[in-house]
């Protein structure tokens, strides 16, 4: 069964930091990569997805992931950072074996920005 | 377009009572996933209906949880005899397609529910 790991749980930021989020997965196969956020009090929304193509990804807001195959991972990457996205951050997966519809989240990333 | 529906938004319960989830996916989706958070843990996998048929409830708990997504109406979570164990934020999610068809899933604002 595959597996998804956010090593940090916690990340406080000051405004205009730069900011990585880990992400690695377990799973030799093909894979559907997303990052969904989730704002205090509301739906988890899309930042982004990796299908196939091109591995360096841009999202919304200013954010974009890197599909390192041969890491398993898939790093969240953003310049700079806003007040505004103070959120929670996760990173899932979709394993594309037959059968397979459900996505296997990590743990989620708390993210602070301070003003 | 309204996006995937769930209410209550929160549901307080106590033990041994029945807790009934419900979720109406967008317009057109006819593929509905049920997910739980627990606190300080990631989203999990229930199970994943399409209308009518349970495709797979691999991650459903053997007693008490049921789930259904009538022809007609809204995708259904039922948990039966709540426990405080079943305290949690459920995630209903929708998509056109399945998740194998290279397609995204769009999510509501859950339920949390509380059981007390």
């Amino acid at each position: 069964a595959q597996s998804v790991s956010q090593h940090n749980h916690h990340v406080i930021l000051s405004e205009a930091a730069s900011l990585e989020l880990g992400c690695n997965y377990s799973y030799g196969g093909t894979v559907n990569l997303f990052w969904y956020v989730q704002y205090p009090g509301q739906h988890l929304q899309l930042l982004l997805k990796y299908f196939s193509g091109d591995p360096l990804v841009k999202g919304i807001k200013g954010f974009e992931a890197e599909f390192i195959k041969s890491k398993f991972s898939f790093n969240l990457r953003k310049p700079s950072v806003q007040w505004s996205d103070t959120a929670e951050y996760f990173c899932a997966v979709n394993a594309l074996n037959f059968g397979n519809e459900k996505l296997t989240f990590g743990t989620g990333t708390r993210l602070t920005i301070i003003p | 377009n309204a996006g995937v529906m769930q209410n209550p938004r929160h549901l307080v319960r106590r033990r041994g009572q029945e807790a009934r989830l419900r979720c109406s996916p967008m317009k057109g989706h006819s593929h509905v996933y049920w997910y739980r958070q627990l606190p300080e843990e990631g989203l999990k996998f229930m199970v994943y209906l399409q209308k009518e048929n349970i495709i797979d409830e691999s991650g459903m708990p053997k007693e008490r949880f049921s789930a259904e997504f009538p022809k007609e109406g809204p995708s259904i979570l039922r948990i039966q005899q709540v426990v405080r164990g079943d305290s949690a934020a459920y995630f209903c999610a929708s998509s056109p397609r399945g998740q194998g068809s290279n397609t995204e899933a769009f999510f509501g604002q859950g339920t949390r529910l509380t059981v007390v």
